[in-house]
């Protein structure tokens, strides 16, 4: 069955540092990957996804994240954050035979220390 | 291009009261998904369409819950009966290939 597991719930960092968010998928074959943001009392939106080809996919605002298929993982990662970065960030997998479901993990939420 | 709508915003209800929840996808997006997002959790998925048929419903509580797209564009999700445990965020999505959220509709049953 496929799943997606963020085991950091919550990530503090200071502006201007470096961040990885972690995150781990199962699905047999090779999946659609995505990572979505969510800032307070909005819908999802997409940063970033990665379909095939070049395993390290660039996104919005700096983002970028690695396809690791030998290790199930799809981190996503910045450079440098800035405050505006603070929000929760979920990472997903769909399905890429038949209809599309997608699968979504629990979620990390980022704050940025100014 | 317009996003995906949802109306309302925001309700708040007694236990046992009824609510409907309304999307209008994308223009020409033929799958539409419905998510509960549950407070400090992931979406997860109650029901989606492909047009007009429900391609699966199997996490959608049918005692209580029910979701319709008639014409394979608009959608309905209803709550027949709320409990304080659907408390949550709403979110309509739709997409070919990559999903495409809506702001989502915040229900509150006390």
């Amino acid at each position: 069955a496929q799943s997606v597991t963020q085991p950091d719930a919550r990530v503090t960092v200071s502006e201007g540092a470096s961040l990885q968010l972690r995150c781990k998928y199962s699905y047999s074959g090779t999946p659609y990957l995505f990572w979505y943001v969510q800032y307070p009392r909005q819908g999802l939106q997409l940063l970033l996804k990665y379909y095939s080809g070049d395993p390290v996919v660039q996104g919005v605002n700096g983002f970028e994240a690695e396809f690791i298929k030998s290790n199930s993982s799809f981190h996503l990662r910045k450079a440098s954050v800035h405050w505006s970065d603070s929000a929760v960030y979920f990472c997903a997998v769909m399905s890429n035979t038949g209809y599309q479901n997608f699968y979504f993990g629990k979620g990390t939420s980022l704050t940025v220390i100014p | 291009e317009a996003g995906v709508t949802q109306s309302p915003r925001y309700a708040v209800l007694q236990e046992g009261q009824a609510v409907s929840f309304w999307c209008d996808p994308i223009s020409g997006h033929d799958t539409l998904y419905w998510y509960q997002q549950p407070r400090d959790q992931g979406p997860q998925l109650l029901v989606y369409f492909r047009d007009e048929a429900v391609i699966d419903n199997s996490q959608l509580p049918s005692d209580r819950f029910s979701a319709v797209r008639p014409k394979g564009t608009n959608s309905t999700l209803k709550i027949q009966s709320a409990k304080q445990g659907d408390t949550a965020t709403y979110l309509c999505a739709s997409t070919p290939g990559t999903l495409y959220f809506g702001a989502g509709t915040r229900l509150s049953v006390l």
